[in-house]
């Protein structure tokens, strides 16, 4: 099956300061990534949908300036948590579709889990 | 808006036996798409199964299946003969099929235990 990566799987950083996290897709090339945030033991909470060479649609209750997506190529997607506090602290992780919108099967990344100190 | 629930947070089965986790949703939309995903701790979500709403057979992948019952909106997974590796958070998901309705709505888990 199809390859998402995500770096960094683990990052820690003081508060007010900014955290980059990229997706990759490593064989194929997805039109539209998400980004989503899972609290320990819940479910996954989409925050975002990422359209390659657009802006990103978020989520309501989504801060979007917090929370910055870029998807500048077919291959990557980069979720910047600016300012990050410690209610930032959760587990992210993003998914590319492979395939057209309707039976494109979903691959999911590692995950990325940030603590914010 | 949809949503998608799963009514056992945990549970457990002996390994070789068969288990069934339940998933329901709530729609206006007839036809969809529907999903039961995998997490094994620590590691990444993977599909296990998938089921289109337009089709009256029940999605079979090897010792998993599921059985769909559209008119009550019930999506529940079976894992027949556990074994150990099968341990894992289990996520039934619910994706619309227009407009802006490709994302997936994800119910809140359930925590599958196979004991040896």
């Amino acid at each position: 099956g199809a390859v998402v990566s995500q770096h960094p799987s683990w990052v820690i950083c003081k508060s007010g300061t900014s955290v980059k996290i990229e997706c990759r897709s490593l064989d194929f090339q997805a039109t539209t990534m998400f980004w989503y945030r899972q609290f320990p033991k819940k479910s996954l909470m989409l925050m975002a949908t990422s359209n390659e060479g657009s802006k990103a649609t978020y989520e309501q209750g989504v801060e979007k300036d917090k929370f910055l997506i870029n998807h500048a190529s077919l291959t990557l997607s980069t979720l910047t948590v600016t300012s990050a506090h410690p209610e930032d602290s959760s587990f992210y992780i993003c998914s590319a579709r492979s395939g057209p919108l309707n039976t494109g099967e979903l691959f999911f990344g590692e995950g990325s889990r940030l603590t914010v100190l | 808006a949809q949503t998608v629930t799963q009514s056992q947070p945990e549970m457990s089965v002996q390994e070789a036996e068969t288990v069934t986790l339940s998933c329901t949703y709530d729609t206006s939309e007839n036809n969809y798409y529907l999903f039961w995903y995998k997490q094994p701790p620590s590691r990444q979500m993977i599909l296990v199964i998938r089921q289109e709403a337009y089709k009256q057979q029940n999605a079979t992948e090897n010792r998993f299946s599921v059985n769909f019952q559209k008119a009550a909106k019930s999506f529940s997974l079976k894992i027949s003969d556990s074994q150990l590796g099968d341990t894992a958070m289990y996520f039934c998901a619910f994706m619309g099929s227009g407009g802006s309705n490709y994302k997936l709505t994800f119910g809140k888990g359930t925590l599958l235990t196979v004991n040896p």
